[in-house]
C-alpha cells in the first residue's frame, strides 16, 4: 500500500458527462501528480499540485482541470468525455517536486461508453 | 525535445538469468531519471532513480541502472531474475531545472519471466 488513496476504482460513465476523480496523498506529502495511462498514448503526465497550486502543466486537455484542495486532496474533472478518455488515471503524491520520491496510487479506471 | 526512449516493447528471460532493459533519453542537460515498475493492476513503484554523483545507482528489488552520458543511456539491470519480477517497467525523465516537474515516461519494457 502506498498510502495514495484514490477513488473511485471504476467509472463507467456515458459521452458527454462530466466526472470527478478524487487523489487523497499520503500523510505530509504536498505534491500531487496526475497521469493518465492508455493504450495508445502510454503514461501522460498531465498536471502537478504543490501546496495548493499548479506547479507544473503537461498534456493536459481543455477538457480537464484539477485543483488541490486545503487539506491537500486533489480532484481532476473531466468533463465533455469522449470515447478516447477512457483510460487508468493515476494520482501520484511526493513530499516536494520531482527530485524526490513519488507515490502512486492503484488509479481510477474511466470507462467511457 | 525531451525524450525517452525504450526499444523494447517485450522481454522474455529465464528464471535465473541476468537481465538488461535499455532506456535512452535525450535532454539538453544531465536529466533526472527514474525506473518505475507497475505490476498488473497496480501502481507504479521507484525503483530507483538518478541526479547526479556517482553513476550507478542501486534500488531495490536487487536492481541497478547505470547512467552513461556518452550513450544517453540509463539501463536497468538485474544479476538474477526471479518469478516476481515480471511487470511493466517504466523509464522516465524530467529536466534538472527547478521548476521543471514534467516527468516524461518511456512507452514500457514488458518483462516475462519462464521458468
Amino acid at each position: 500500500d502506498s498510502g495514495v488513496t484514490q477513488t473511485p476504482k471504476h467509472l463507467i460513465t456515458a459521452t458527454g458527462q462530466r466526472v470527478t476523480l478524487r487523489c487523497s496523498p499520503r500523510s505530509g506529502d504536498l505534491s500531487v501528480y496526475w497521469y493518465q495511462q492508455s493504450l495508445d498514448q502510454g503514461l501522460q503526465f498531465l498536471i502537478q499540485y504543490y501546496n495548493g497550486e499548479e506547479r507544473a502543466k503537461g498534456n493536459i486537455l481543455e477538457r480537464f482541470s484539477a485543483q488541490q484542495f486545503p487539506d491537500l486532496h486533489s480532484e481532476l474533472n473531466l468533463s465533455s468525455l469522449e470515447l478516447g478518455d477512457s483510460a487508468l488515471y493515476f494520482c501520484a503524491s511526493s513530499v516536494g517536486g520531482v527530485e524526490t520520491e513519488a507515490f502512486f496510487g492503484q488509479g481510477t479506471r474511466l470507462t467511457v461508453v | 525535445a525531451q525524450s525517452v526512449t525504450q526499444p523494447d516493447i517485450h522481454i522474455t528471460v529465464s528464471e535465473g538469468a541476468s537481465l538488461e532493459l535499455r532506456c535512452n533519453y535525450s535532454y539538453g542537460a544531465t536529466p533526472y531519471l527514474f525506473w518505475y515498475v507497475q505490476s498488473p493492476g497496480q501502481g507504479l513503484q521507484l525503483l530507483l532513480k538518478y541526479f547526479s554523483g556517482d553513476t550507478l545507482v542501486q534500488g531495490i528489488k536487487g536492481f541497478e541502472a547505470e547512467f552513461k552520458r556518452s550513450q544517453s543511456s540509463f539501463n536497468l539491470r538485474k544479476p538474477s531474475v526471479h518469478w516476481s519480477d515480471a511487470a511493466e517497467y517504466f523509464c522516465a525523465g524530467t529536466g534538472a531545472n527547478f521548476g521543471n516537474e514534467k516527468l516524461t515516461f518511456g512507452t514500457g519494457t514488458r518483462l516475462t519471466i519462464i521458468p
